[in-house]
């Protein structure tokens, strides 16, 4: 069935760094994807629906400046969290396909 | 705006046992419903989405659920839960139009399964 992949899994980087985090439709075309943020055993948060071609749109509260997506093509969309501070160590999931059916495995950031 | 509430945290169940894990949702149209299983660590997978039709909804690995619409719940069901069921739960409710925005989640609930 389809997939949707995230890279890395994990990372740790240092305060002040910008991280790239991967998100693949394998085995189909997705125009729109979606990125959430799971804090410790807490629930989902969406942060931005990413649109190929053109701009992500972001939830209230969620810092484009800081977290920039770019989808440009059908198969990938990345989210860059740029100058990391360790309160954006988080887990970081995308989702695409109808109906939001696929889900990437995550990726747990770690700024130190 | 859309609410997802997820009563139980922390759900015990033997194995062998029937499972409920309950979900009521505020939305002022028809709802796109969905539960979803997470494993430590990893990312989401559907066990089953409810969009019109028939109220009840099979899933995978022999899930349920039921939509009623006069309670606002959409909650989530197993006859004879195993081992490898042990995992967060959530349910989500999406805009109708089903995906074109962004889903809202509940908090989740945490199964536990004795021996």
């Amino acid at each position: 069935g389809a997939v949707v992949s995230q890279h890395p899994s994990w990372v740790i980087c240092k305060s002040g760094t910008s991280v790239k985090i991967e998100c693949r439709s394998l085995d189909f075309q997705a125009t729109t994807m979606f990125w959430y943020r799971q804090f410790p055993k807490q629930s989902l948060m969406l942060m931005a629906t990413s649109n190929e071609g053109s701009k992500a749109t972001y939830e209230q509260g969620v810092e484009k400046d800081k977290f920039l997506i770019n989808h440009a093509s059908l198969t990938l969309s990345t989210l860059t969290v740029t100058s990391a501070h360790p309160e954006d160590s988080s887990f970081y999931i995308c989702s695409a396909g109808d109906f939001q059916a696929f889900f990437g495995q995550g990726t747990r950031l770690t700024v130190v | 705006a859309q609410s997802v509430t997820q009563p139980d945290i922390h759900i015990t169940v033997s194995e062998g046992a029937s499972l409920e894990l309950r979900c009521n949702y505020s939305y002022g149209a028809t709802p796109y419903l969905f539960w979803y299983v997470q494993s430590p660590g990893q990312g989401l997978q559907l066990l089953l989405k409810y969009f019109s039709g028939d109220t009840l909804v099979q899933g995978i690995k022999g899930f349920e659920a039921e939509f009623k619409r006069s309670q606002s719940s959409f909650n989530l069901r197993k006859p004879s839960v195993h081992w490898s069921d042990a995992a967060e739960y959530f349910c989500a409710v999406g805009a109708e139009g089903g995906g074109a925005d962004g889903l809202t989640f509940g908090k989740g609930t945490h199964l536990i399964i004795q021996p």
